[in-house]
């Protein structure tokens, strides 16, 4: 069994300044690890996965986040936000085998909210 | 363009009346996922089936939910009864397992049980 936990549930910052949203797991296996990204009313968007390789993976809008087997880590960041970045964000874990395979467990989601 | 689609996006039913939500998952994927979004639990999964066959539904009500896939482009989610309590965001997700990791998510459809 897998579990997520997103450290915060509301990160308000000035448009320009640099984010992180903060993201742990728990599993007793090898995972897979996610981040989505949900804008109002409307459905979850995958920003960027972890499967395996570098432990630093990229968005093509700038997010970044880095996996950190040790720390059973995996946060999000980004060196400059935009107004349009304000959206709910979700930390996921799968498991990397068997009928976990793709089996998504999600984090409680942390609200960024960028301000002018 | 691909995408998951989920009807209706809203719905409004009374308390004990049958409530039935469908998905459309992405042509070729073989795995489909009904997740539940309530603000209080956040996004839960409910079931989840591999080409067509469940394997996991343990956190579905088994007293009044029901998932079935009927063929491969056709999810159901069903509530009967349904209680106040079901309010929710239903969110049905399909992926290709193992060639993608990625889940594709449908706009939702937002139930009201009042």
């Amino acid at each position: 069994a897998q579990s997520v936990t997103q450290l915060d549930s509301q990160v308000p910052v000035f448009e320009e300044a640099p984010v992180e949203l903060r993201c742990n797991y728990s599993s007793s296996v090898s995972v897979y690890l996610f981040w989505y990204v949900q804008y109002p009313n409307q459905g979850l968007q995958l920003l960027l996965k972890y499967l395996s390789g570098s432990t630093l993976v990229k968005s093509i809008n700038g997010f970044e986040a880095e996996f950190n087997k040790s720390q059973t880590s995996f946060h999000l960041r980004k060196p400059s936000v935009h107004i349009s970045d304000t959206a709910e964000y979700f930390c996921a874990v799968s498991g990397a085998g068997g009928t976990s395979y793709g089996k998504l467990t999600f984090g409680q989601g942390t609200i960024l909210t960028v301000h002018p | 363009d691909a995408r998951v689609t989920q009807t209706p996006r809203h719905k409004v039913t009374e308390m004990g009346q049958e409530v039935t939500m469908r998905c459309q998952p992405i042509l070729g994927h073989n795995t489909v996922f009904w997740y539940r979004q309530t603000m209080m639990q956040g996004l839960e999964l409910l079931a989840y089936f591999r080409n067509r066959a469940p394997l996991d539904d343990s956190g579905m009500p088994k007293d009044r939910f029901s998932a079935e896939m009927p063929d491969a482009t056709l999810a159901t989610l069903k509530i009967q009864p349904s209680e106040p309590r079901d309010s929710a965001v239903y969110f049905c997700a399909s992926g290709l397992v193992p060639e993608n990791t990625e889940a594709f998510f449908g706009q939702g459809t937002r139930l009201t049980v009042v």
